[in-house]
């Protein structure tokens, strides 16, 4: 079945740091792949998406290419800065018809940003 | 504003209680989705609705029940059957159609304790 496996953390990094945490999945066929953030206390929040092999979603300075060579979806982001402190999951969904576009997570990277 | 409503955000449990978790959603979205999260954990599916008045099963719906009587209400009970429902509950919602490409969009979550 499909699968997300994204890199354990917490993840420590100083304020201007480079950010990178790793996503890959298992799926049949061309899933959608979504990157989700959750600031403590918090619902889930759309951080950016893709829909097909190539593309790159962006948003706030966090960008993910959708590699379908290497079956990933790593988050980037050039200059970290504190209030990028959360947890953030990777997820996808199957592009197949009716009721099996279930939205798989993976189990969050926790990222701590220190001033 | 349009979004998703959870209610209460806090919710305290007698052991042999039933408890409801409300969900409102304004966005006309069609499927509606209700996760579990526990700590240090990924997300998973609990029940979802692609419809009115339908719903299925999802990975984790032992000690849970739902209902799906209008299209922006999809309340979750958590049933005495339920051995061990201390977690955070997201209620989340979508567009239907477009296969996995819509994205699906989280309230803020309910946070459930037994005492």
């Amino acid at each position: 079945g499909n699968s997300v496996t994204q890199m354990e953390g917490p993840v420590t990094l100083s304020e201007e740091a480079f950010l990178t945490i790793n996503c890959t999945y298992t799926a049949t066929g061309y899933p959608s792949l979504f990157w989700y953030v959750q600031y403590p206390g918090e619902g889930l929040q759309l951080l950016l998406k893709a829909t097909k092999a190539d593309d790159k979603g962006s948003n706030k300075g966090f960008e993910a290419t959708y590699r379908k060579e290497t079956t990933s979806f790593h988050l980037e982001k050039g200059s970290v800065q504190v209030s990028d402190s959360a947890v953030y999951f990777c997820a996808l969904r199957g592009n197949y018809g009716g009721a099996t576009n279930k939205l798989i997570f993976g189990t969050g990277t926790l990222l701590a940003v220190q001033p | 504003d349009g979004g998703i409503t959870q209610s209460p955000k806090y919710l305290f449990r007698k052991e042999g209680q039933n408890v409801t978790l409300s969900c409102e959603q304004n966005l006309n979205h069609d499927a509606m989705y209700w996760y579990r999260q526990d700590p240090g954990q990924g997300l998973r599916l609990i029940y979802y609705s692609q419809i009115v008045n339908d719903f299925q099963k999802g990975d984790i719906a032992e000690g849970y029940s739902v209902s799906r009587e209008k299209k922006e209400s999809f309340p979750l009970t958590v049933t005495s059957a339920q051995k061990n429902p201390t977690a955070f509950y997201l209620c989340a919602s979508s567009i239907s159609g477009d296969g996995g490409r819509n994205t699906i969009y989280f309230g803020e979550g309910s946070w459930l304790t037994v005492v």
